[in-house]
């Protein structure tokens, strides 16, 4: 069975610029999650979407984060304009359904980000 | 106060030793509980639900202590390949439906 897929797996760009990230999520998961990740830190939870409704976006930065997931499916994450701060692990994750049931995490192997 | 809190360690142990990692969490609500491994450099991958009753998988030995809320982690005859870092995961129920919340993490290095 297919995993959850992300890329790019690195990226490094200049501050004040702009990158996007992509997760396909595993089929017929309708959960999908972004987490960032800090070196040294457990993930934090920046979004988290029930089919392509979100459920939780309440520590998404949301004057320069973005995140879509149109069709239920795939979702990208935007970061316009990155700051130094940004720099980390962008971990895409998916679930089969949210609460008790079918709650197991799946992660992707993230998306590294370097903001120089 | 954070909504799940472990320490971070690191924790050092020989081969062969018993180790436990304690978790806290401040949502009284909160529904479900995991255990996560991730491994330098990789992604989380889950090592075990936490049942009211506990769970005990091999080596490993999870509990739920809801009236002080916090679960633990037992890991029996440590292998080197046990070194890690461990994930506490809480899921509480929001009013939009249930998120859910990793602690930082406690480390483990197991040596010869």
């Amino acid at each position: 069975e297919a995993g959850v897929a992300q890329s790019p797996r690195y990226k490094i760009i200049e501050k004040r610029q702009s990158v996007a990230f992509w997760c396909n999520p595993i089929s017929g998961h309708a959960t999908l999650y972004w987490y960032q990740q800090i070196l040294g830190q457990g993930p934090k939870l920046l979004i988290q979407f029930q089919n392509n409704g979100v459920v939780d976006d309440s520590q998404l930065p949301k004057d320069r984060f973005s995140a879509e997931r149109l069709k239920g499916v795939d979702s990208t994450l935007k970061i316009q304009p990155a700051k130094l701060e940004d720099s980390a692990v962008y971990l895409c994750a998916s679930s089969l359904g949210m609460g008790n049931s079918g709650n197991t995490i799946y992660f992707g192997e993230g998306s590294w980000l370097t903001v120089v | 106060r954070k909504e799940v809190e472990q320490d971070p360690g690191p924790f050092n142990v020989p081969e062969g030793a018993t180790v436990a990692f304690n978790c806290t969490y401040s949502n009284s609500a909160s529904q479900s509980f995991f255990w996560y491994r991730q491994d330098c450099r990789k992604e989380p991958k889950l090592l075990m639900s936490v049942y009211s009753s506990g769970n005990e998988d091999g080596r490993f030995t999870a509990q739920l202590n809801r009236a002080s809320q916090y679960i633990s982690l037992l890991i029996r005859d440590s292998k080197l390949s046990d070194s890690a870092t461990y994930l506490c995961v809480v899921t509480p129920k929001n009013t939009g439906g249930f998120k859910t919340i990793f602690g930082a993490g406690t480390r483990l290095f197991v040596k010869a």
